[in-house]
């Protein structure tokens, strides 16, 4: 079985600050695809990236960068100098090499107080 | 425009009363999956589908019925809806996963959000 854990439920940061999302998770393929999905308050999911198991590299995205770890199991995800709209859930998500089942993890609130 | 579209956006009903939330792509896609989002928990897979009449439980099937008789369509059916069904409900689809490219990537429709009396 499968499994991802964001184990910050919450997050409250001041605008501008770092602030990093942990994501953790649990599977038996060699071969998987971690994504990560942001849900603001009006509530639809966009994706925001996808990272193969065999691709280690770490990606970054203007203010968003993500540190795939094998050895940890890890897939976080940073936002720098955080702005109020990056206020949203975000969310982990782990996809098994047969492309069938997906886990996502029980998601991050993040709130950016200006 | 590329979309997922589920109808209806927003459903109240009472016990026992079967209903069909339906979902559409227009992408080709081969994948479709239908997930609920409860608080606290995220989101759970209800069922998926890696074809037409190929369809196979997620973690959470209890209580729903799916079929998948066209590419384009995957219908979720509740026969008898309890309380304990009341959740925002999304659906999605993807192309055949590759190494390359934006695949694997799922598209979300707008949700639906379903209250059970």
């Amino acid at each position: 079985a499968q499994k991802v854990t964001q184990a910050q439920t919450e997050i409250s940061v001041v605008e501008k600050e770092d602030v990093t999302l942990d994501c953790v998770y649990e599977t038996r393929d060699t071969t998987y695809y971690l994504f990560w999905y942001k849900q603001p308050p009006s509530g639809e999911l966009v994706f925001l990236i996808r990272r193969n198991s065999f691709d280690e590299q770490n990606e970054i995205s203007g203010r968003y960068s993500w540190n795939f770890q094998k050895s940890t199991s890890s897939f976080n995800f940073t936002i720098t100098a955080s702005q109020v709209v990056d206020s949203a859930v975000y969310f982990c998500a782990l996809r098994g090499g047969g492309y069938q089942k997906v886990t996502f993890g029980t998601g991050t609130k993040l709130q950016v107080i200006p | 425009e590329a979309q997922v579209t589920q109808n209806p956006r927003y459903l109240i009903t009472v016990t026992g009363k079967k209903l069909t939330v339906t979902c559409s792509q227009n992408m080709n896609h081969e994948y479709m999956s239908w997930y609920r989002q409860d608080p606290g928990l995220g989101l759970r897979q209800i069922y998926y589908s890696m074809n037409v009449e190929v369809t196979d439980k997620g973690d959470v099937p209890e209580g729903y019925k799916v079929s998948r008789k066209e590419k384009r369509n995957f219908p979720l059916i509740l026969e008898s809806p309890s309380p304990n069904q009341t959740s925002l409900y999304f659906c999605a689809s993807s192309p055949p996963g590759l190494a390359g490219g934006r695949y694997n990537e799922q598209f979300f429709g707008p949700g639906t959000r379903l209250t059970v009396l």
